[in-house]
C-alpha cells in the first residue's frame, strides 16, 4: 500500500509565525486530503486536493502530484490553529479509501 | 445538527467484557467507517461499509465486528475486550468519492 510522510512531527510557533507542513507519498495518487485534528479530538476535513492549490481563509494548500508531495500553508497562525494536522492519500490506485500519515503535532503560543 | 453521531464519547470497562459502540450519520452518505487512533495518534482504518455492506476489513481481530442495519447507522461491537483495545475510536462517513469525508467525535474506550 500507499506509504505517506509527514514532515515535521512537531512544530511550535508564537503567534503570528507562518509555518509549511509538508505530506510526501510513495505513489501517484489521484486524491489527497488534509485534515485538523484540535486539541479536544475533532477531526475536520480542511482540503481535498488531488493537485495546483486551494485556499481557506489563512490556510492554503499545494499538491504536485507529479513530485508527490502537498504542503499545508498556515499564515498569521493563532492559538486556535494548534493540534494535529494529517494528510491522507488513497490505500491503493484507484481507491478514495485514505491511509492517514502519522501526522504533524501544532502548538501556537500566545 | 450533529452530522455524524458517536455514542458513548466515553467508555471504561474491564477486561473480559463486551461492549458497542454505535454511530449514526445524517448526512445522506452511501460509506462509512471506522477508525482506530492510537496513543501516538496513528489512525488506522478497521472496516468499510458502502450501502450496509463490507468492503474493506483491515486485518482486526475478530473480535471485533461492525453491523450495518442501514445505510445511516454503523455499529461496532467487541466482544473480550482486552487492555491493548484500549483506544479512541472514530466513525466517518463519506459520499461515493474522496469529498465530503466526515468524522465522528470519537468514543475514547478504556479497558482496565
Amino acid at each position: 500500500g500507499i506509504q505517506v510522510e509527514q514532515s515535521p512531527p512537531d512544530l511550535i510557533l508564537q503567534e503570528g509565525a507562518n509555518s509549511t507542513l509538508r505530506c510526501n507519498f510513495s505513489d501517484s495518487v489521484n486524491n489527497l486530503q488534509w485534515f485538523h485534528q484540535n486539541p479536544w479530538g475533532q477531526l475536520i476535513n480542511l482540503f481535498y486536493i488531488p493537485s495546483g492549490t486551494k485556499q481557506n481563509g489563512r490556510l492554503s494548500a499545494t499538491t504536485v502530484a507529479t513530485e508527490r508531495y502537498s504542503l499545508l500553508y498556515i499564515s498569521s497562525s493563532q492559538t486556535t490553529d494548534s493540534g494535529v494536522y494529517f494528510c491522507a492519500a488513497p490505500r491503493s490506485g484507484g481507491s478514495y479509501i485514505p491511509t492517514f500519515g502519522r501526522g504533524t503535532s501544532l502548538i501556537v503560543h500566545p | 445538527d450533529t452530522a455524524v453521531s458517536q455514542t458513548p464519547k466515553y467508555l471504561v470497562t474491564q477486561m473480559g467484557n463486551d461492549k458497542s459502540i454505535k454511530c449514526e450519520q445524517n448526512l445522506g452518505h452511501d460509506t462509512m467507517y471506522w477508525y482506530k487512533q492510537d496513543s501516538k495518534k496513528f489512525l488506522k482504518i478497521m472496516f468499510s461499509y458502502n450501502n450496509k455492506e463490507l468492503i474493506i476489513n483491515e486485518t482486526v481481530p475478530n473480535r471485533f465486528s461492525p453491523k450495518s442495519p442501514d445505510k445511516a447507522h454503523l455499529n461496532l461491537h467487541i466482544n473480550s475486550l482486552e487492555l491493548g483495545d484500549s483506544a479512541v475510536y472514530f466513525c466517518a462517513s463519506s459520499p461515493v468519492g474522496p469529498y465530503g469525508y466526515t468524522f465522528g467525535s470519537g468514543t475514547r474506550l478504556t479497558v482496565v
